[in-house]
């Protein structure tokens, strides 16, 4: 099955600058990478995600990055702001054998701390 | 984003007894998924539902849990005897498109 490792496990970074999380992952055939942000108390949400078919994805201050040949793929984001502060899931997809399935294995979550 | 209601926001039970997670998703969708979280701990898959059957269940997901959806809105999670160790955060989860899973805003589930 699918392993997925995560780096580090806390964060702390001064206001302004950038952040960046890697993941690693085992299943080669896994071919979608979603980052998921979760507040204190709130449910993992859906902050960008990848196909394999693109090397890069931005959306305004966060950006992703996919390296299928060895297996990672990383979090930047720029212009931290302290709303930024959070805990940030990598995850990779799981094909299962039955019809419709597929199940997100993630990290371990990485506490981002932003400092003002 | 589509929206995901879930009841109760927070389930206090005694050990031993039964509890009903709900899940309702404002769209049709056609797959499900339940996922758990211990608190400080990562997501887990539980289970995942397709065409009002189960399509596959991880090992925690054992003979206690079980997952229907009766009334073809409502999707419900169902843990029979509940132990001190099923005290977590559960999440439903709806897949948009192609893979693209979006979470509800979860139960607490306590269990003294």
């Amino acid at each position: 099955g699918e392993n997925v490792e995560q780096h580090p496990s806390t964060l702390s970074v001064q206001e302004g600058d950038s952040a960046v999380i890697k993941c690693t992952y085992s299943d080669s055939a896994s071919n979608y990478f979603p980052w998921y942000k979760q507040e204190l108390g709130k449910r993992p949400q859906l902050i960008i995600d990848i196909r394999s078919n693109v090397g890069e994805k931005k959306d305004q201050r966060i950006a992703v990055t996919l390296n299928k040949t060895a297996k990672h793929f990383s979090l930047h984001i720029t212009e931290t702001q302290p709303e930024d502060s959070a805990v940030y899931f990598c995850a990779a997809p799981r094909k299962g054998s039955g019809a419709g399935s597929y199940q997100l294995t993630f990290g371990k979550g990485t506490k981002l701390s932003v400092i003002p | 984003e589509p929206e995901v209601t879930q009841t109760p926001s927070h389930q206090v039970t005694q050990m031993g007894q039964e509890v009903i997670l709900r899940c309702v998703p404002i769209s049709n969708h056609l797959y499900f998924y339940w996922y758990r979280q211990i608190l400080g701990q990562k997501v887990e898959f539980l289970v995942s539902f397709y065409n009002n059957e189960i399509s596959e269940k991880s090992e925690i997901f054992d003979d206690q849990f079980s997952v229907e959806r009766p009334d073809g809105s409502n999707f419900t999670l169902k843990i029979r005897s509940t132990k001190l160790e099923d005290s977590a955060m559960y999440f439903c989860a709806v897949e948009v498109g192609t893979d693209t899973q979006y979470f509800g805003p979860g139960t607490r589930l306590t269990v003294l």
